[in-house]
């Protein structure tokens, strides 16, 4: 089946604009994942899924940064007044969700957003 | 907090020679989940490999298998019969047991392939 699948694959934006970026996660995957790549820091976890609710938040860096799932499945990642230092690609990804066991619990990615800040 | 830790940067091998990828993590969970994940230039994260912390066997999956120590909390990656595609980046990872954990990754090396 498809896998999951990120839009837009490349964004240039300015310095204090907002973005939006968006998941669509493997179909039946309940539980969904973004990340950070930077060069500075590495893979870095945003926020976690599970449904419709968000029990993790603990890696969103500021409050600018939001992140919605609606209907089970499109998550979309918010990012207000962008500042250089977001510039970064996010990834998704997305797993079975809360059923114990490696195959459940096995995260599959997209092919991320590489964001720029000018 | 856990932690893992890939200390080669880079690493080169020879093509169809085999490669061993190192990495350390750091837990006092007992159970849980390592992986390796491939991320070649177009930036697509791929799974390469699972090991679950609870099985004694080690991985494998075609050319890739895993050295899984859980008392030294090792975790190494070999590729054998390496071949030109093989070259990218790659990330150990590691995560808890249960639904509502993240993945905590290593800072990655890349691995060129000479022809």
């Amino acid at each position: 089946g498809a896998g999951v699948s990120q839009s837009p694959s490349n964004k240039v934006t300015e310095k204090g604009k907002d973005v939006e970026l968006r998941c669509d996660p493997i179909s039946g995957h309940t539980a969904l994942y973004w990340y950070r790549q930077s060069l500075g820091q590495g893979l870095e976890f945003l926020i976690y899924f599970q449904g419709n609710s968000a029990p993790d938040k603990s890696g969103l860096p500021s409050d600018r940064f939001s992140a919605e799932r609606t209907g089970g499945s499109v998550s979309t990642l918010t990012i207000q007044r962008t500042q250089q230092e977001d510039s970064a690609v996010y990834l998704c990804a997305s797993s079975w969700g809360p059923s114990s066991g490696g195959f459940q619990e096995t995260q599959y990615f997209g092919p991320g957003t590489r964001l720029l800040v000018l | 907090a856990q932690t893992v830790t890939q200390s080669q940067p880079e690493m080169s091998v020879q093509e169809a020679e085999t490669v061993t990828l190192s990495c350390t993590y750091d837990t006092s969970e007992s159970d849980y989940y390592l992986f390796w994940y491939k991320q070649p230039p177009s930036r697509q994260m791929i799974l390469v490999i699972r090991q679950e912390a609870y099985k004694q066997q080690n991985a494998t999956e075609n050319r890739f298998s895993v050295n899984f120590q859980k008392a030294a909390k090792s975790f190494s990656l070999k590729i054998s019969d390496s071949q030109l595609g093989d070259a990218a980046m790659y990330f150990c990872a590691y995560k808890r047991a249960g639904a509502n954990s993240k993945l905590t990754f290593g800072k990655g090396i890349t691995l060129s392939v000479r022809p």
